[in-house]
């Protein structure tokens, strides 16, 4: 089975902290995506990435940036967190589909 | 921006009842339809999945009906039961075999399903 692997289950940071979200994932998979889960809003792609050091903006990458250094992991950073960035972050690979698998989330809170 | 219209949001349903759920695409060059399913606590995961060629798929009590002149599609749970209890998405993608979007969705709003026994 695929195991996508993400950090931290709830994390609690304050306004204008640089953030660290931190996603694994281990079938060698090609494609690693980060979303945001908002209730009434679905699931909104933030950035994917397509391979190592490659990545793409999504709908709505602004006050994030991405790092892939290595092949399965998939860090979402947040650059100055702002109260608007409290959410539950979804994280998720697929190989070459768009069958994707997602870790369980991290719900982020920022005060 | 590619859409995918959800609906409803909210679902209360009797246990056994068959509960529908709507979804509504732009994007003619879409050609893959999953629908993922999520608890709580958990992330999403694939339930079942349809491609524009036919026009229903079912799997157990799951079932896709695929509208393409519309544009539609939906997800019905037959014989539904407490524990189907959770958050629905329906997604598209389009490019399906590879190409450029990288097995990038759009996903719905969700609706959040209540089975009561």
């Amino acid at each position: 089975d695929v195991k996508v692997t993400q950090s931290s289950r709830y994390l609690v940071k304050r306004t204008g902290e640089k953030v660290f979200l931190e996603c694994v994932q281990d079938m060698d998979h090609e494609n690693m995506f980060w979303y945001r889960q908002d209730p009434g809003l679905g699931l909104r792609l933030i950035y994917f990435s397509y391979d190592v050091k490659m990545k793409e903006k999504g709908d709505i990458p602004e006050g994030y940036s991405v790092s892939r250094e290595k092949k399965e992991r998939f860090s979402l950073i947040l650059e100055s967190a702002s109260t608007n960035q409290t959410s539950m972050y979804l994280c998720a690979s697929s190989l070459y589909s768009p069958l994707q698998h997602f870790g369980d989330g991290t719900r982020l809170s920022i005060l | 921006q590619q859409q995918v219209k959800q609906s409803p949001q909210s679902l209360i349903v009797q246990k056994g009842g068959i509960p529908i759920i709507n979804c509504a695409y732009e994007n003619t060059a879409f050609d893959y339809f999953p629908w993922y399913q999520q608890f709580p606590g958990k992330g999403p995961a694939l339930l079942i999945a349809i491609r524009p060629d036919v026009s229903e798929k079912k799997e157990g009590r799951f079932t896709i009906s695929f509208n393409k002149s519309a544009k539609q599609f939906s997800l019905h749970i037959m014989d539904s039961q407490p524990g189907d209890s959770a958050t629905y998405f329906c997604a598209a993608s389009s490019n399906h075999a590879g190409g450029t979007s990288y097995g990038k969705l759009t996903f719905g709003q969700g609706t959040i399903l209540t089975v009561h026994p």
